[in-house]
């Protein structure tokens, strides 16, 4: 049972231009969100959270948004640079009776052309 | 200040083996949590392990085992290797079990 879906898996941006990653979640309970950044060969980065109480949370080029009543999250990158191609994990922390738990998804890869 | 560290890098075995994986937390943490990632899927939650006792458990069978020393650090068996156990096995280690993971650079673990 996927908790977490990344649905699209890849992406191509022009450099310079946004980048919009989507996932979707399934369990309300969930109580914080979080996006983590791969590249080959190294484990997952944390790039961003935010939580259920927020519906937004910037951080310099990186702005989060929550939307709980389609429980859909997004990440935005602007301006996109080549530096950013990497794998993009969505992550969902916390629920009634896991607290502890993270859930991912499967990831988005994201290509950010020169 | 050194990050999270995972032994070894990569290693090969056959079905029917037992592994055992290894992982430093970062320096001031306590918390260590495995996870499995198979190829072109996210992080599998294994388990977690905080006071040298396993807190929360993923959807793994019993033999997934693992254990935390008092040092923090921790280790990851697999017994009865099977073939759809090939994975990267990823490390995180947190300060009391919060959210700010860090993670380890993961074993590339190949049954063959």
């Amino acid at each position: 049972d996927q908790q977490v879906k990344q649905n699209s898996p890849s992406l191509s941006v022009q450099e310079g231009r946004i980048s919009i990653l989507n996932c979707d979640y399934t369990n309300s309970m969930f109580d914080y969100f979080l996006w983590y950044k791969k590249y080959p060969a190294e484990g997952p980065t944390f790039l961003i959270s935010i939580s259920s109480i927020k519906d937004k949370n910037e951080d310099g080029r990186f702005t989060v948004f929550l939307n709980k009543s389609a429980k859909h999250l997004s990440l935005h990158i602007v301006p996109s640079q080549p530096g950013d191609s990497a794998v993009y994990f969505c992550a969902a922390y916390g629920d009634e009776y896991n607290f502890n738990k993270f859930y991912f998804g499967s990831g988005t890869k994201l290509n950010v052309k020169p | 200040d050194a990050g999270v560290t995972q032994s070894p890098t990569h290693l090969i075995k056959t079905r029917g083996q037992q592994v055992t994986l290894r992982c430093s937390p970062k320096s001031g943490h306590d918390t260590v949590s495995w996870y499995q990632q198979a190829l072109g899927q996210g992080p599998q939650f294994i388990f977690q392990y905080y006071e040298e006792e396993e807190r929360q458990r993923g959807n793994f069978p019993d033999r997934f085992s693992g254990h935390q020393f008092p040092n923090y650090s921790s280790e990851l068996n697999v017994n009865a290797l099977l073939l759809g156990d090939s994975a990267l096995y990823l490390c995180a280690s947190s300060f009391l079990a919060g959210q700010e993971q860090f993670f380890g650079p993961g074993t590339r673990l190949t049954v063959l």
